[in-house]
Parts: structure tokens; sequence; C-alpha cells
């Protein structure tokens, strides 16, 4: 059973550039979490997804940043015109469901790196 | 705003010490759960509280819940190398959200 995969692991951009981050949940589970991570710091959660709805996008800066989790495929988070504030490790996370007694299972993380 | 505090932020031991990592909440938690991260990984699940009081152990590893349900420790007795890593625990709060706050994580360096 694979876990949670995400990809690319390292993404270069420049300035100004779009970043696509993908994540395909565990087999079975429809529940996504996106987290970002700065260098030795913990995770900040930015949005929470189930198949075609966002249910939380409280943690998600309102410009430039967008998560989708479409019927068919992974999740994706958009990043457009990427400044150098957004490098960051970006980690998604699957669940089975969104109530209270479900772990979560994280991927490897996207290292972002906006040159 | 919710915030899950944890300290403390950096622990070095010698192996064999004991280690203890706090988590505190300022509201009531619904559950709390522990991630370990190593160096370089991704958070790997370690447990899940959901229970005023309750007490969960994995081999060497005590987790605890507060009564109040705001806060939560972490135990290892005699720690191995294979321990190092950050230490985070997660809070859902009860007001309903489906989001999880993040502690700030506590870095664990076992020396030899």
């Amino acid at each position: 059973n694979a876990g949670v995969m995400q990809n690319p692991r390292h993404l270069v951009r420049r300035r100004g550039q779009e970043a696509r981050l993908r994540c395909s949940p565990m087999k079975g589970h429809s529940h996504v979490y996106w987290y970002r991570q700065l260098p030795e710091e913990g995770l900040k959660f930015m949005v929470y997804l189930q198949k075609e709805n966002i249910i939380d996008e409280s943690g998600m800066p309102k410009e430039r940043f967008s998560a989708e989790f479409p019927k068919e495929g992974p999740s994706i988070l958009r990043i457009q015109q990427v400044v150098r504030g957004d490098s960051a490790a970006y980690f998604c996370a699957s669940s089975k469901s969104g109530t209270d007694t479900y772990e979560q299972y994280f991927g490897p993380g996207t290292r972002l790196t906006v040159t | 705003g919710q915030q899950v505090m944890q300290i403390p932020q950096y622990q070095h031991v010698q192996e064999g010490e004991d280690f203890t990592t706090y988590c505190n909440s300022s509201t009531t938690l619904s559950n709390i759960q522990w991630y370990k991260q190593r160096p370089g990984g991704h958070p790997v699940f370690l447990i899940q509280l959901v229970k005023s009081g309750e007490v969960k152990k994995q081999k060497r590893l005590t987790f605890q819940f507060g009564e109040a349900k705001k806060n939560s420790s972490l135990h290892i007795t005699a720690t191995q190398t294979t321990d190092v890593g950050t230490y985070f625990c997660a809070g859902r709060f009860t007001s309903g959200t489906y989001k999880y706050i993040f502690g700030t994580g506590t870095r664990l360096k076992v020396l030899a």
C-alpha cells in the first residue's frame, strides 16, 4: 500500500514564476491537508480539502495561493508569482476521515526554493 | 487566537537519560496527536490522545493528556541515539474546526 506521494520533491523557481505542488493521498483516503514548514520551525496549517471541496482554507494567504482536490487526480497546491518568502518545505497529509479519530499520514514534502 | 506552545525548544541529553517535552494550549482541545520528524524527513504519527487524563505507552515512550485537556506531555525513558529528531504535538480545538494546530516542536539531540 503506497504511502502519500508528493512531487516534485525539489522545485526551484525564479521570482514571479508559478509553482505547482502535487499530492496523491494514500489509497482509501479522501481528506488532504497542506502544511508549510520553514527551516527549523513547526508546521503551519494552510488548507484542508475533501474531494472536490475546500473545507478550511483559513491558513492560506488570500493572494497568490490556491488549492484543489479534484474528483480524479492528485491534490494541487498552486503558488502564483512566487516570492523569496515562499521558499519552504510544503507537506501534504492525508487521512481516512475528517473526524478527530484518524491520524494524518504525511508525504515526503516538496522543498521549494525561490531564487 | 488558538495556539499550541511547546517547551523546551531544544534538548540535548546523554544517551540513557530521560527526556520530556510539554505541550500547552490556550483553550480546551478535542484531541491531541504527537509526531516525530527526523532531520530532513517528514512527520510520522506516533499517538493520539482523546480522553481527559489519558495515558498511553509505547515501549519507552509515555504520553499524557491533562485532565483539563489543555496540556500534554511526551516522556522518553533511557533515550537512545535513534530517538534523535523533532517531536511535535498537534491539537484540534473543540470549536469544530477540522484543522490541527502544530506546536513549535522540541528538537532532541542524544549524545552517545
